[in-house]
């Protein structure tokens, strides 16, 4: 039963770049959440995708971008790179609509350093 | 702003004793309560879920969780060196979109 996949594991970008970070969620799972995660802190919510639509978002800066496909798996796109992006950038899996106590499970995340 | 609040630690025992780890949230209509184990450099891995008030049990681990008082705790039997790691409390928002503490660390010494 495959888990929830991240890709890649680290990146290097510099300040003004752009970004794409990719996700598979758990196996029938189909609810798909990012969080960033700064060294020392909790992780924080940025947005959940679920039938492809944003459902939810955290407080974050439109130059964070995200799409679901059908298939479920997710994209999270971020613009104009700052050196305060740089962290643990992590997807989490889970059941939808009608299971909305349902725990998340993680991915091993990205690790984004902007130089 | 809904919070979540975890002394940051660390939190030292000694091998074969408890651990306690503390946490208190904000929200009163919170729903449910998890609790993730995070290894260095690694990524949050769920150890317990509670739902209700009173006391959940799974081997080692029990949480605990008092609605009225707003308070979530998790208390690591006989606890071993593979212990060692940041435990992150998380409150379910609704949607299953999770609010975290900082965490707190536990260093568990042989």
């Amino acid at each position: 039963d495959a888990g929830v996949t991240q890709s890649p594991t680290h990146l290097i970008k510099t300040r003004g770049q752009q970004v794409t970070l990719r996700c598979s969620p758990k196996s029938g799972h189909d609810t798909v959440s990012w969080y960033q995660q700064a060294l020392g802190q909790g992780p924080q919510f940025i947005f959940q995708y679920y039938e492809e639509e944003e459902r939810q978002r955290g407080n974050f800066p439109d130059r964070f971008s995200g799409h679901q496909f059908p298939n479920y798996s997710s994209e999270l796109n971020v613009n104009a790179l700052l050196l305060g992006d740089s962290a643990l950038y992590l997807c989490a899996s889970s059941l939808g609509q009608g299971h909305s106590n349902q725990p998340q499970h993680f991915g091993d995340g990205t690790r984004l350093s902007i130089l | 702003q809904k919070e979540v609040e975890q002394n940051s630690g660390p939190l030292s025992v000694p091998e074969g004793a408890i651990a306690s780890l503390n946490c208190t949230y904000s929200d009163r209509v919170s729903q449910s309560f998890f609790w993730y184990r995070q290894y260095s450099g690694k990524s949050p891995e769920l150890i317990m879920s509670i739902y209700s008030n009173g006391d959940k049990e799974d081997g080692r681990f029990t949480a605990q969780l008092n609605k009225a008082s707003q308070y979530v705790s998790l208390l690591i039997r006989d606890s071993q060196p593979s212990d060692s790691a940041t435990y992150l409390c998380a409150v379910n928002e609704g949607y299953s979109t999770l609010t975290f503490g900082k965490g707190t660390m536990l260093l568990v010494s042989p």
